[in-house]
């Protein structure tokens, strides 16, 4: 157990929908990733937040946002879902800075399938 | 950005034997660079990580080696065993105060009893 949590386990939805996924980060982490994981693209990176405000972006659709709370939990909103979206959506935390606070830590994973 | 390739995408070896995973990046200013070991439906899991101002890391039967100059990395897994069987990813951090991780493809590592 890595210490980072992820609800729900298992999302099923249509297409055209919207759903939220939650994180909650190891305790004195504060940074927060995520990244989706498909069958043909591998591990992507999406979006990173430190503290509650983001820091990096990366191959995120503009139909795909996120935000980090005071108390550091971490929601990624994704919207007009397609098929193209389903994948496993992984949260990683990390201390936050370098050196060995740098380590990402990944949570369990939410399984999104998109009928 | 940072790119990292990885081979090769599959790897078979006999229990016992010796595996060797190899990753090139593209950003000569990457200074951290992580392994995760992956099994089925679960989530990465880090194995050992490399900074860029050692060449080599040991840990029981696994250790990484870094090469700055020909921007390479690569895992070596001794006296494998069936449960070293997983998907293994290496990774790189460029420098600079966004620390996202750019993943290589994966290998699927096998290993027969």
């Amino acid at each position: 157990d890595s210490g980072v949590t992820q609800t729900p386990k298992h999302l099923i939805t249509a297409t055209g929908q919207r759903v939220t996924l939650r994180c909650s980060p190891r305790s004195g982490d504060l940074s927060v990733y995520w990244y989706q994981q498909s069958l043909d693209q591998g591990l992507q990176f999406l979006i990173q937040y430190y503290n509650g405000e983001e820091r990096a972006k990366g191959n995120i659709l503009e139909r795909f946002s996120a935000q980090q709370f005071p108390d550091l939990h971490s929601e990624l909103n994704l919207s007009s879902l397609e098929l193209g979206d389903s994948a496993l959506y992984f949260c990683a935390s990390s201390v936050g800075g370098t050196g060995t606070r740098e380590t990402q830590y990944f949570g369990p994973g939410t399984r999104l399938l998109v009928l | 950005g940072e790119n990292v390739e990885q081979h090769p995408s599959t790897l078979s070896v006999q229990e016992g034997d010796s595996a060797v995973i190899k990753c090139t990046y593209s950003d000569s200013a990457s200074n951290y660079f992580p392994w995760y070991k992956q099994e089925l439906g679960k989530r990465p899991q880090l194995i050992i990580d490399i900074r860029s101002n050692v060449g080599e890391k040991k840990d029981q039967r696994i250790a990484v080696t870094l090469n700055k100059t020909a921007k390479h990395f690569s895992l070596h897994i001794t006296e494998t065993q069936p449960e070293d069987s997983a998907v293994y990813f290496c990774a790189a951090i460029q420098g600079g105060s966004a620390r996202q991780l750019t993943f290589g493809s994966g290998t699927q590592l096998t290993v027969l009893p």
